[in-house]
């Protein structure tokens, strides 16, 4: 079992309003990703970071951003919610060695539907 | 373009037969290819890896091939279970970079049948 956090599980807000995606993992990994996945739909990486202080776009445009001030906190913000932004969205973590081929460890995802 | 191609898109069976996932891709510079089990509702989890060197793995009723001249890979189930019901995702790496990239397939949703 691996060891990442994602709250909320699920989560139902209207438009415009802030929303915060936590996610935390305990094995002292160093990097960390935010994918985003709809149904029938590959992973697409939206976020990344590579340690403390490190982030990175992914390949999918997204007007969600990320921050990384601790090891094991990846939180995901979106200022201003919009529809097209209902979607579920996967955090995982991967240890240093291996670059970005490793094994990923993903949380449970996060279910944002907004209205 | 790099590509992963999963098929079939969905499949159905009987508690208890065997089945075959397909993996295609076109990556390149290959690195490794991974398969995840995804739960419904879950996130995926890591099956098994195969490298460039590897035709054959297994992890318990789960063997996964590879044939990397063809670009090729399989996932065989047997004997299969009620809680092998789940979407099960081929990610393949690249290394043309230091640090490498994955791509995903969009999975194939198998349900098991009692």
């Amino acid at each position: 079992e691996a060891d990442i956090y994602q709250t909320p599980r699920y989560l139902v807000i209207g438009t415009g309003k802030k929303i915060t995606l936590e996610c935390s993992q305990t094995m002292g990994h160093d990097k960390m990703y935010w994918y985003q996945q709809d149904p029938g739909m590959e992973l697409h990486l939206i976020h990344y970071s590579y340690g403390v202080n490190s982030t990175e776009k992914g390949d999918l445009s997204s007007e969600s951003t990320v921050s990384r001030i601790r090891t094991e906190h990846f939180p995901l913000t979106l200022e201003s919610a919009r529809p097209s932004h209902t979607s579920q969205y996967l955090c995982a973590s991967s240890p240093k060695r291996g670059g970005n081929t490793g094994e990923l460890f993903f949380g449970e995802g996060s279910r944002l539907t907004v209205l | 373009k790099n590509q992963v191609e999963q098929s079939p898109q969905s499949l159905i069976i009987l508690e208890g037969k065997n089945c075959t996932l397909q993996c295609n891709y076109t990556v390149s510079p290959f690195s490794n290819l991974r398969w995840y089990k995804q739960d419904t509702g879950r996130g995926p989890v890591s099956l098994t890896i195969m490298t460039f060197s590897e035709n054959t793995k297994s992890n318990g009723r789960y063997t996964a091939t590879l044939d990397a001249d063809t670009k090729q890979s399989s996932l065989h189930i047997t004997a299969s279970q009620l809680s092998d019901s789940a979407s099960y995702i081929c990610v393949v790496s690249d290394r043309g970079s230091t640090l490498g990239r994955l791509y995903f397939g969009r999975g194939t949703q198998l349900t098991v049948w009692p």
